[in-house]
């Protein structure tokens, strides 16, 4: 049980055009989503809580903009990279919370080219 | 500063030997501990999640103890295999923060044959 996935597990994409992550809790409803990035050898870093039906909670140096969260459902949430530069290349992950855990999807590899 | 340090920042041992892996928090008060293991390119998988007035917990060949008074933890792994080889990640829920964690960077775990 508490299975998240995510989807592409992998993308490459051309300077300027946009990119959409969805993470999808197969089994089980979460009210709540977060959505992270990691860079080589570095911790996850959280970008944004995404509650159902509700504005993200952005983290301060996120760009809203940039990066739109759309929480649908509950099971599923999207991660949107507008515009996306060679630095926004990273490994993006997602979780889905239920009774005070979080389960983590597989990540999504974002290269910027 | 809720931080949370990990030490040693890697570590390579042979199979079937047992590594111990250092965690240090600021983190006070806090919900909840816990370990993760996170292979390359994955998201990260739950060890053990403990409470704060939980000393140990276990799951098959890992072990997490928790000192609440010298907010230390360790996990501790015996027999090691090769699979084991992955960065583990101590994660600490501060209670303020509601559902938000505080990564740890991670400890790289190389088990060689």
């Amino acid at each position: 049980g508490a299975v998240v996935s995510q989807h592409p597990s992998w993308v490459i994409c051309k300077s300027g055009t946009s990119v959409k992550i969805e993470c999808r809790s197969l089994d089980f409803q979460a009210t709540t989503m977060f959505w992270y990035r990691q860079f080589p050898k570095q911790s996850l870093m959280l970008m944004a809580t995404s509650n159902e039906g509700s504005k993200a909670t952005y983290e301060q140096g996120v760009e809203k903009d940039k990066f739109l969260i759309n929480h649908a459902s509950l099971t599923l949430s999207t991660l949107t990279v507008t515009s996306a530069h060679p630095e926004d290349s990273s490994f993006y992950i997602c979780s889905a919370q239920i009774y005070n855990e979080q389960f983590f999807g597989p990540g999504t590899r974002l290269t910027v080219l | 500063k809720n931080q949370v340090e990990q030490s040693p920042q890697s570590l390579i041992i042979l199979e079937g030997k047992n590594c111990t892996l250092q965690c240090n928090y600021t983190v006070s008060p806090f919900s909840n501990l816990r370990w993760y293991k996170q292979d390359t390119g994955r998201g990260p998988v739950s060890l053990t999640i403990m409470t704060f007035s939980e000393n140990t917990k276990s799951n098959g060949r890992y072990t997490a103890t928790l000192d609440a008074d010298t907010k230390q933890s360790s996990l501790h792994i015996t027999a090691s295999q090769l699979s084991d080889s992955a960065s583990y990640i101590c994660v600490v829920s501060p209670r303020e923060y509601g559902n938000k964690l505080v990564f740890g960077a991670g400890t790289i775990l190389r088990v060689k044959s």
